[in-house]
């Protein structure tokens, strides 16, 4: 089992470019999760689905949309970037509900906007 | 979501004990308690979780006294690899409110 994946590892945008990063998880998780971390902090949700067609916002949502059409996929999508969203972007899935059910993670997304 | 306080740094020599608390004054009763480790340039990992008394897996050991207002994560004879960030994260199987994790415990292995 690969566990969770994504898609690409690095990436760097000009201010104002779209991009859509891909988590995917081989676990048959419902809930599926998309956290920003910027240096020196913890992560802040961004987004998260509590099952395949369903998307809810985090605690930082805005600039960012979301989808999860397929059960495996969680997709983050970035309109139009901007220099604020230069964070590294990590993916996470679990089996149950959101507080306490153990969160598998993706090895993480750097993203420069420039 | 009940809030959780841990410090932000410790330093430990190798093959020391290393002690985390983390206060959670308002745990509610379905809580448990959860602690995440980070490694550089990785994602969080689960390590340990327990609601009451003590808990001990091949990795660590969780202290929770009997009023559950804090708990202790302890990392017996650490090394160099165990340097990491570590996220103490109290709450429950059953609402759908997602976990908060703060800025962790920064945890510095010295040789």
């Amino acid at each position: 089992n690969a566990g969770v994946t994504q898609t690409p590892k690095f990436r760097v945008l000009k201010t104002g470019q779209s991009m859509t990063l891909l988590c995917a998880q081989d676990m048959n998780h419902e809930y599926m999760y998309w956290y920003r971390q910027d240096p020196g902090m913890g992560l802040r949700l961004i987004h998260y689905s509590v099952g395949e067609g369903t998307t809810a916002k985090g605690e930082v949502p805005d600039g960012y949309n979301v989808s999860r059409l397929k059960k495996q996929n969680f997709l983050l999508g970035l309109e139009s970037a901007a220099p604020s969203q230069t964070s590294v972007y990590f993916c996470a899935s679990s089996y149950g509900g959101l507080a306490a059910n153990e969160q598998f993670f993706g090895p993480g997304t750097r993203l420069t906007v420039l | 979501l009940a809030k959780t306080t841990q410090p932000i740094s410790m330093d430990s020599y190798e093959g020391q004990e290393v002690n985390i608390t983390c206060s959670h004054n308002n745990i509610a009763t379905n809580d448990y308690i959860t602690w995440y480790q980070q490694f550089p340039s990785q994602g969080p990992r689960f390590i340990i979780q327990g609601y009451k008394t003590k808990v001990t897996n091949e990795v660590a050991s969780l202290f929770i006294p009997a009023d559950r207002k804090s708990s202790t994560l302890s990392l017996p004879r650490v090394s160099l690899s165990d340097t990491a960030v570590y996220y103490c994260l109290v709450g429950d199987y059953s609402g759908n409110t997602p976990l908060v994790f703060g800025k962790g415990t920064r945890l510095s292995v010295i040789a």
